[in-house]
């Protein structure tokens, strides 16, 4: 099974700073198959990321995803107020999927 | 743009099961990847396992192989997710989900899930 290490556990941020977010893989994932998730209490996740660095329609650009092999990241570039919340990478390139233990973004 | 509705919360006692279902509107269905993901009380997320409706087998997580069976019927756009032998560390919401890719031809399942239902609680407990 693919472990996914999140970091770090809890982020304490202001709204209009820069989030920068970090998902180890065990072993090495395609780029294709890298996805990361917004989670906000009493909802469902939301798709933010796939293929490391590609939006779904409608996700706006403040979010992007970078990196390859083992090592990938989520970057929110200026928070706004909706953005605090948890976030989850999951890969897809094996089976079982699997997903990293997440990231709070809390405000600071 | 496709929805995914899920049944109601479920209180169980130990060593029961539980179905919950699915229900896809405005869309193709039975052509995408429909996984099962829940999580926990103040946990992370779990893939249970998935099914493609347009060729029925079914995929599981090893955690839950033997305990789970998923299911899809394309002629009403369900999909379910039956779990036996409830225990306590089951309590969680059950999300189903749809996955990325459009499938033509038989392939895999694992994908990243751009639609997600509201979610089902399912509670075990004596």
């Amino acid at each position: 099974e693919i472990v996914l290490t999140q970091s770090p556990g809890t982020l304490s941020l202001s709204p209009g700073e820069r989030a920068t977010l970090s998902c180890r893989v065990s072993q090495t994932v395609s780029r294709s198959s890298l996805a990361w998730y917004q989670h906000k209490p009493g909802q469902a996740p939301r798709l933010l990321i796939y293929g490391t660095s590609k939006r779904p329609t409608g996700i706006p650009d403040r979010f992007s995803g970078s990196g390859s092999g083992t090592d990938f990241t989520l970057t929110i570039s200026r928070l706004e107020p909706e953005d605090f919340a948890v976030y989850y990478c999951q890969q897809y390139g094996g089976s079982p999927l699997t997903f990293g233990g997440g990231t709070k973004v809390e405000i600071k | 743009q496709m929805q995914l509705v899920q049944s109601g919360a479920e209180a169980k006692k130990p060593g029961s099961s539980v179905t919950v279902s699915c229900e896809a509107s405005g869309g193709k269905f039975y052509s995408y990847a429909i996984s099962w993901v829940r999580q926990a009380p103040g946990q992370g997320l779990e893939w249970m396992g998935g099914i493609i409706p347009l060729f029925g087998t079914a995929k599981y997580a090893q955690t839950f192989r033997g305990r789970i069976t998923i299911t899809a019927d394309k002629s009403t756009n369900i999909a379910s997710m039956e779990l036996r032998s409830l225990r306590s560390e089951d309590t969680a919401v059950y999300y189903c989900v749809r996955g990325l890719k459009y499938h033509y031809e038989v392939g895999d399942l694992e994908d990243a899930f751009d639609i997600w239902g509201q979610g089902t609680m399912v509670t075990v407990s004596s």
